[in-house]
């Protein structure tokens, strides 16, 4: 598949449980982003990784938990979550060089915490 | 302080008529804006960049230094522009997009 995906793109989970979202970029980006996308907020940055090097936390509570491990993949670890954490969770990439600074994005992982 | 701002909320005009989204951004280096589309049930795209000074779907948007803004314009509206739109603006150093708030396009028939 072309493009970043996502998976799963459908999860439910209570607040006691631990799950992780993935994301892959088979555009041969170097940076990659997550963004929470609700109805009270509509897009918000939560993580930036440049060349597998996270250079943004963008004040997101310990409960989110990312990990890049190579430029094409990466993870938000999910644990003791809230109700109001569910929302759509948006990975994105970008080229991450000079003169090229759109994004993509993945589908999304819409996320349900009971 | 590095902020993109989209006044209206929502917005919803009729089959035909002409449409503007506004963006206006707040950025102390050289801005780099682009319009992100997101129609319903489909993931965010790319609607244009204002390096490319292009035109896509009929919408243009042009940078305006001295009002600080980037408003996306359409002169017919169609129905499939119903939409989420949002502005973003790069932001050198950090090198990630600052985006808007958004604003629900609603093409009335």
């Amino acid at each position: 598949e072309t493009g970043v995906t996502q998976t799963p793109r459908h999860l439910v989970m209570g607040m006691t449980n631990k799950k992780s979202l993935k994301c892959e970029q088979h555009l041969g980006h170097n940076a990659m982003y997550w963004y929470k996308q609700s109805a009270k907020k509509p897009l918000e940055l939560m993580f930036v990784y440049n060349f597998k090097e996270q250079t943004e936390n963008n004040s997101v509570p310990s409960r989110f938990s990312p990990e890049c491990p190579n430029s094409s993949h990466l993870f938000l670890h999910l644990h003791t979550l809230q109700p109001e954490d569910s929302a759509l969770y948006l990975c994105a990439s970008s080229p991450g060089l000079a003169g090229a600074h759109e994004q993509f994005f993945g589908p999304g992982t819409r996320l349900t915490v009971l | 302080a590095q902020r993109v701002t989209q006044p209206e909320k929502l917005l919803s005009v009729f089959k035909g008529a002409p449409v503007e989204l506004k963006c206006n951004y707040s950025y102390s280096g050289s801005p780099e804006l682009f319009w992100y589309v997101q129609y319903s049930r489909q993931r965010l795209q790319l609607l244009l960049r204002h390096i490319s000074r292009e035109s896509i779907k009929g919408f243009t948007a042009d940078l305006n230094k001295g009002e600080t803004s980037f408003h996306l314009k359409k002169p017919f509206a169609q129905e499939e522009d119903s939409a989420m739109y949002y502005c973003a603006l790069f932001i050198q150093g950090a090198q990630k997009l600052v985006f808007g708030q958004g604003t629900r396009l609603t093409i009335n028939p």
